[in-house]
């Protein structure tokens, strides 16, 4: 059974870089089957869709953040992050790495619980 | 403002049948992208329940069917459940700019 777990900071200051890490177990990211993602929801808001990337490396990430958006792969453990820079108050959310299709706009089928990062000085 | 909208809330009596709209554009839905459909329960992570318009995720009963036509897509509820009271996302593509993935803003269903 494929299972994601997200860890990283949960306290940011603003103007500083959000950085998290999604483990997989049970799976590879080096399947060329699938893609993997970021989605956030702030508190009592609802989906935001950051990004993706890809066993070759590829990203795609969300227009409204890509200036700001960095999402990596870590073959040797089994693991893909993402990186927000210069992060304000809006950020604030809660993170959730999950798994998704090969294709553009294909549906994401296992997720991670999530972990919130809250955005404060 | 969500590229797809959905009702804020819908509600039902239990053993009634409860639909819930998503509609896009022709830069989404309309333009033959797929959409697909998670339930979230307080707390947790959303789960996959209609993927690819119409298809059961693995696990999800008979009572979730999903649907598209042009701009918009459905979830129908049939039979509801108490435990069907939660929050609902359809999710598509856009194909603006460079393209992304979109949500829309989320259904609070009621079960009354």
């Amino acid at each position: 059974q494929l299972q994601l777990q997200e860890s990283g900071s949960g306290l940011v200051k603003p103007s500083q870089t959000l950085s998290l890490t999604c483990v997989v177990s049970g799976g590879s990211v080096d399947s060329g089957s699938y893609s993997w993602g970021w989605i956030r929801q702030p508190p009592g808001k609802g989906l935001e869709w950051i990004g993706y990337i890809y066993q070759t490396g590829t990203t795609h990430y969300n227009p409204s953040l890509r200036t700001r958006v960095t999402i990596s792969i870590g073959r040797s453990r089994n693991q893909f992050s993402l990186k927000l820079a210069s992060v304000t108050a809006a950020d604030t959310a809660v993170y959730f790495c999950a798994r998704g299709g090969v294709r553009r706009g294909g549906d994401f089928d296992y997720w991670g619980r999530g972990t919130l990062v809250t955005v404060a000085s | 403002q969500s590229v797809l909208t959905q009702p804020p809330s819908v509600s039902g009596a239990p053993g009634q049948k409860v639909t819930i709209s998503c509609t896009g554009s022709s830069s989404n839905i309309g333009a033959g992208y797929d959409v697909h459909w998670y339930q979230q329960l307080p707390g947790t992570a959303p789960k996959l329940l209609i993927y690819d318009n119409d298809i059961r995720a693995a696990g999800v009963p008979a009572r979730f069917a999903g649907s598209k036509s042009g701009t918009s897509a459905s979830l129908a509820i049939t039979g509801l459940r108490a435990e069907d009271e939660t929050d609902y996302y359809c999710q598509s593509y856009d194909n603006r700019l460079s393209g992304y993935v979109v949500f829309g803003g989320g259904t609070k269903v009621t079960v009354l």
